[in-house]
C-alpha cells in the first residue's frame, strides 16, 4: 500500500539555521503531497502543498518540490526561528478513487534562541 | 468563521466504560475523518464518511463506532473493546479536490 516516509527527529537548531526535512513516498500514480505542522497541544495546520511532479509548494518561508525522480518532498527552510519550533508531518494522497491521506510519522523540531 | 470544532479538548474515563467524541464542522465538506495520534507513531485512520449515512472502516477501527446522521457532525465513540484507547484523537473534513483537510484541535482521552 501507499506509504510515507521522513526522517526522524528530534532535529535540534538554532535560531536562523537552515532546516531540511527528508520526506519520501511510495505510491501507485503521482500522489498529492503535503506537509502539515502540528504545535504543542493543538490539531495539524496545512503548510503546503504541491500536486504534481516539479511543482513547489510554499509557506512561511518554507519551501519543497515534488520530485517524481526521487519520490521526495523535503522540507527547506534558509532561516529558522524558534516560533517554529513543532511536528512536521508529510503525507500523501492519491489522486484516484477515494481520497485519504497517509501520514508519515513526523518529525519534531527544536529551535533555540 | 468556518472550521472544525472537536469537543472536549480533554476527557477522562474510566475502564469499561463507553466515551463519544464529537466532532462539528461548518464548512460544508462532505467527507469526514477520525484519526488517532500515538507518540511516534504518527497518525492512523479509524473511520471515514465520504457522504451523510455513508461510513468506512480505516486502518484500526476495532473498538471505535461512528454515525453520519448529519453532513455537520461525525461523532466517533470509543466503546469498552477498544484495548488501548488513551490516544489524542483527531477530527478532519475536507473539500472536493486536492485542497487538502481541515483538522480540529483534538480530544485527548485517557482511561484511568
Amino acid at each position: 500500500g501507499d506509504s510515507v516516509t521522513q526522517m526522524e527527529g528530534p532535529v535540534t537548531l538554532s535560531e536562523e539555521a537552515c532546516l531540511t526535512i527528508n520526506c519520501t513516498y511510495t505510491a501507485t500514480g503521482y500522489p498529492s503531497l503535503f506537509w502539515y505542522v502540528q504545535y504543542p497541544g493543538e490539531g495539524l495546520q496545512l503548510l503546503l502543498k504541491a500536486t504534481k511532479a516539479d511543482d513547489k509548494g510554499s509557506n512561511k518561508g518554507f519551501e519543497a518540490t515534488y520530485r517524481k525522480e526521487t519520490t521526495s518532498f523535503h522540507l527547506e527552510k534558509g532561516s529558522v526561528q524558534v516560533s517554529d519550533s513543532a511536528v512536521y508531518f508529510c503525507a500523501a494522497e492519491r489522486n484516484t478513487g477515494f481520497q485519504k491521506l497517509v501520514f508519515g510519522t513526523g518529525t519534531r523540531l527544536l529551535v533555540s534562541p | 468563521d468556518g472550521g472544525i470544532t472537536q469537543s472536549p479538548k480533554y476527557l477522562f474515563r474510566k475502564e469499561g466504560q463507553n466515551v463519544t467524541l464529537s466532532c462539528e464542522q461548518n464548512l460544508n465538506h462532505d467527507a469526514m475523518y477520525w484519526y488517532r495520534q500515538d507518540p511516534g507513531q504518527g497518525l492512523r485512520l479509524i473511520y471515514y464518511s465520504q457522504i451523510v449515512n455513508d461510513f468506512q472502516k480505516g486502518d484500526i477501527a476495532e473498538g471505535y463506532s461512528v454515525s453520519r446522521e448529519k453532513k455537520e457532525s461525525f461523532p466517533l465513540t470509543v466503546t469498552s473493546a477498544q484495548k488501548n484507547p488513551t490516544a489524542f484523537y483527531l477530527c478532519a473534513s475536507r473539500p472536493p479536490g486536492s485542497e487538502g483537510y481541515t483538522f480540529g484541535s483534538g480530544t485527548r482521552l485517557t482511561v484511568v
